[in-house]
């Protein structure tokens, strides 16, 4: 079965540092990717998406992602988090066409302290 | 712009209680789908639909029921709770045109838990 996986748990990190967390799909036909967030409180929102081209793609709030291929992964970093990046992160994984359901991975759960 | 609204926010139930999870969208979407997040397990699909009177299971189906009478509503039932449905609830939908991108927009999720 098709599964994500997000090693980070957990990351406590002060404002102004850099931020870099993993996703690794197990897939290995097309593929669209997804990075939503889930700021306390709220519902999960759309940082960003993945579906073909430059496999780097910035998103909302200074976010960025890459897609590498030849490694299944699609990690989500920031040059600098502030206090208000505090959240969980979910990677998300939409296999080939047709089925619209998105597999996720566990999240990561963000503490940046100011 | 309400997008998708979800009722009750918060739920406590007892083992064998039923109860109906709403869940409303005002942006004429065709794909409506539940979701349950639990700690260390991500968001799992429990069932979904992709229009008014189709409805499909998702990955953890059992003990959910659905219907799809409308576009808009998209209700979850548990019709004998157990604890094990302890969860934060999601409902999200997407519109056609997000077929073969799989982008969707959530709901504020619903916290339940059964005693």
């Amino acid at each position: 079965a098709q599964s994500v996986s997000q090693h980070n748990h957990h990351v406590i990190l002060s404002e102004a540092a850099s931020l870099e967390l993993g996703c690794n799909y197990s897939y290995g036909g097309t593929v669209n990717l997804f990075w939503y967030v889930q700021y306390p409180g709220q519902h999960l929102q759309l940082l960003l998406k993945y579906f073909s081209g430059d496999p780097l793609v910035k998103g909302i709030k200074g976010f960025e992602a890459e897609f590498i291929k030849s490694k299944f992964s699609f990690n989500l970093r920031k040059p600098s988090v502030q206090w208000s990046d505090t959240a969980e992160y979910f990677c998300a994984v939409k296999i080939g066409t047709g089925r619209r359901a998105l597999t996720f991975g566990s999240g990561t759960r963000l503490q940046v302290q100011p | 712009n309400a997008g998708v609204t979800q009722t009750p926010k918060f739920q406590v139930l007892k083992t064998g209680q039923s109860m109906t999870l709403q869940c409303a969208q005002d942006m004429n979407h065709e794909y409506m789908s539940w979701y349950r997040q639990d700690p260390g397990m991500g968001l799992r699909l429990i069932h979904y639909s992709v229009g008014a009177g189709i409805t499909d299971q998702g990955e953890v189906p059992n003990g959910y029921n659905v219907s799809r009478s409308t576009t808009e509503d998209f209700p979850l039932r548990l019709l004998s709770a157990a604890p094990s449905q302890t969860s934060v609830y999601f409902c999200a939908s997407s519109p056609r045109q997000a077929a073969n991108t799989g982008e969707l927009f959530f709901g504020e999720g619903s916290r339940l838990t059964v005693l």
